[in-house]
């Protein structure tokens, strides 16, 4: 039973566009919330989290919005670049410890030029 | 380059075989990690070093076995391995239990 769910295996958005990432999860007890970035040929790269204090938490091009009613989080980029197409994970934890990170399969993602 | 390098990039090996995955970070950090990526699975946590010592072991069977020297290094030792155990192996380091992860670029095992 998967516990963080990634339901778009792929996405395809317009260089300079918005590109929206969905992950949704099941566990009420998540409390803090993580997105990785990976390359192919290469380990996931971590590029933003948000506790469940908060409802949004912006990093640049990227922000990450949590609906914690609807368990519910999305990874913003904007605008997206060439250089963002990868897979993306989303990742949950109940303990604010990397012992209990749980991932989603990941959403690839594709910058069109 | 994260700081985190893995060996060897690829392996293929038989289900008698013995061999193993190294790890090695050069961040000063202190918690290690092995997770396993299937075809289309979530990573999954196999086990957690914290100060060298064993935090957790995620239900994996026993013909995987780690080894944590220091808190620099981790090996993964496999023997008698099945077909179903192909798949990419992620290391990854973090300061402490509760911080960001960073990955190593991973072992493609195929095992035949």
């Amino acid at each position: 039973d998967q516990q963080v769910k990634q339901n778009s295996p792929s996405l395809s958005v317009q260089e300079g566009r918005i590109s929206i990432l969905n992950c949704d999860y099941t566990n009420s007890m998540f409390d803090y919330f993580l997105w990785y970035k990976k390359y192919p040929a290469e380990g996931p790269t971590f590029l933003i989290s948000i506790s469940s204090i908060k409802d949004k938490n912006e990093d640049g091009r990227f922000t990450v919005f949590l609906n914690k009613s609807a368990k519910h989080l999305s990874l913003h980029i904007v605008p997206s670049q060439p250089g963002d197409s990868a897979v993306y994970f989303c990742a949950a934890s109940a303990e604010f410890g990397n012992e209990k990170l749980t991932f989603g399969t990941g959403t690839r993602l594709t910058i069109i030029p | 380059e994260t700081g985190v390098t893995q060996t060897p990039r690829h392996l293929v090996m038989g289900m008698t075989n013995k061999k193993s995955l190294k790890c090695e970070q050069h961040l000063g950090h202190n918690a290690m990690y092995w997770y396993k990526q299937s075809a289309k699975k979530p990573l999954e946590l196999m086990f957690v070093y914290n100060f060298k010592e064993q935090t957790e072991n995620n239900s994996v069977p026993s013909r995987f076995s780690p080894e944590c020297p220091n808190s620099s290094h981790l090996f993964l030792h496999l023997h008698t391995l099945q077909p179903e155990d192909s798949a990419l192996y992620l290391c990854a380091s973090s300061v402490a239990a509760n911080e960001k992860l960073f990955f190593g670029s991973g072992t493609q095992l195929s095992v035949l």
